[in-house]
């Protein structure tokens, strides 16, 4: 079965630039996509984007200006950077996965996020 | 970007009753790609239910999940003590992925 983890500096400075690890246990990255997600004190959740294993990347418009996600396929690792913070970025962020496969018929199916990092809190304050 | 509505956004119900969450989309979601999810306080979400009706691996059958195109329900047949928490759909159909706002289940 699939496991998180993830890790990364708890506390930045504004303008800082905000990095986060996710490591995967337990499987590999192939036939997933892999997205990060982040949900303010108290507020509701925001996916900010996704990585798949051949690197490809699709970002949240609202962020895509300062977003960069990467894979280590040789530590089964991917890291989010978020450039130029503000107190607004303050949140606590989450890796997950979503799988994808096709069926005998070659027909394509997305399965939603399962599972979930344990989540890290990353605050911004001068 | 499909905007999730989610309503009622507080649930004031007690143990052994049943809930019913309702989650609103501003376009068709593509494939009835709709999942629910529960989050306790200061944990990750859980996935409940996806492809609008299917439950995940390991979730009791008193949650169930139905609808189509644009308007979608969680129900939980009989509330048990740990099903407070808060509830959340999302749709994975179309880029970029979004969120309800959330509906808090409370005693």
């Amino acid at each position: 079965q699939v496991r998180l983890q993830q890790w990364g500096a708890g506390l930045l400075k504004p303008s800082e630039t905000l990095s986060l690890t996710c490591a995967v246990y337990g499987g590999s990255f192939s036939g997933s996509y892999w997205s990060w997600i982040r949900q303010p004190p108290g507020k509701g959740l925001e996916w900010i984007g996704e990585i798949n294993q051949s690197g490809s990347t699709n970002y949240n418009p609202s962020l895509k200006s300062r977003v960069t996600m990467s894979l280590d396929t040789s530590k089964n690792q991917l890291t989010l950077e978020l450039s130029s913070v503000t107190a607004a970025d303050t949140a606590v962020y989450y890796c997950a996965s979503n799988r994808y496969y096709y069926d005998s018929n070659g027909q394509y199916y997305v399965l939603p996020f399962d599972p979930w990092g344990q989540g890290t809190l990353v605050s911004v304050s001068s | 970007e499909i905007v999730l509505t989610q309503s009622p956004g507080t649930l004031s119900l007690s143990p052994g009753e049943r809930a019913t969450l309702s989650c609103r989309a501003s376009q068709g979601v593509r494939n009835n790609y709709l999942a629910w999810y529960q989050q306790i306080r200061g944990q990750a979400p859980r996935l409940l239910i996806y492809g609008a009706s299917t439950r995940a691996t390991g979730i009791p059958d008193r949650f169930s999940g139905s609808g189509s195109g644009t308007d979608f329900t969680l129900t939980i047949s009989r509330l048990e003590p740990e099903d407070f928490a808060l509830y959340y759909c999302q749709q994975y159909g179309r880029s970029p992925k979004t969120f309800g706002q959330g509906t808090k289940v409370e005693i």
